[in-house]
């Protein structure tokens, strides 16, 4: 009921491309879906978040898109960077953000 | 601006023997939170402090894990004694939660890499 299940593990993207990732989850109490970047010996950082009243957000390069009825969300990321090469979180929370459910994280690499 | 500060960065120890980690969070973050991240996997709530008030702990194995958060500033987290499977990094992070706020965004620290022998 908590668990958040995300796809793909691993993410090849050439420079230039659109990157997308999926997250699905089932406990429909959730109300806060953030993503979350992280870079090798650093902690996460937040990316960009949604709430279910909208379908989708973006901030520059960024979006996210929300399907309340399928439960799942995705992030896309345009003209993919080098600098983008990371791992990415989605999570869920219910109510304030204070109790994040975390998805089990997409290594992605963009090649030059 | 100071972010989360975590310390030591890299900790070795041997099974059995004890170990802490130490959380400084932003200042006037009054939440503040362990997460333990197990390689290539996503963070997991072990503890969550609103200001010197453990009010979530439901995930912290309590037979061998213990935290304080004295003064509701800096944060302690402890293991004693260690075994081969706490091996992960362990992660601090802190928000500002107030009534009515409804995304309260939580800031991470590097991480505490524990690795058990």
């Amino acid at each position: 009921q908590q668990q958040v299940k995300q796809s793909p593990q691993s993410l090849i993207v050439q420079k230039g491309g659109i990157s997308i990732i999926n997250c699905a989850y089932e406990n429909t109490a959730f109300d806060y879906f953030p993503w979350y970047q992280q870079f090798p010996g650093k902690g996460p950082a937040l990316l960009i978040a949604i709430r279910p009243d909208v379908s989708e957000k973006k901030e520059g390069r960024f979006t996210i898109s929300f399907n309340k009825s399928a439960k799942q969300f995705s992030l896309h990321i345009m003209d993919s960077q080098p600098g983008d090469s990371a791992t990415y979180f989605c999570a869920a929370a219910i109510q304030g953000a204070q109790k994040l459910v975390f998805g089990q994280g997409t290594r992605l690499t963009i090649n030059p | 601006e100071a972010g989360v500060v975590q310390s030591p960065r890299y900790k070795i120890i041997e099974k059995k023997q004890p170990v802490a980690f130490w959380c400084n969070p932003i200042s006037g973050h009054n939440t503040l939170y362990w997460y333990l991240q197990n390689l290539g996997q996503g963070p997991e709530l072990l503890i969550r402090y609103e200001n010197e008030e453990a009010v979530d702990d439901s995930q912290l194995p309590k037979d061998r894990f213990s935290a304080e958060r004295l003064k509701g500033v800096d944060s302690t987290l402890k293991i004693q004694p260690a075994e081969l499977g706490d091996s992960a990094v362990y992660l601090c992070a802190s928000s500002l939660d107030y009534a009515g706020a409804r995304d309260n965004e939580q800031f991470f620290g590097p991480g505490t890499r524990l690795t058990v022998l």
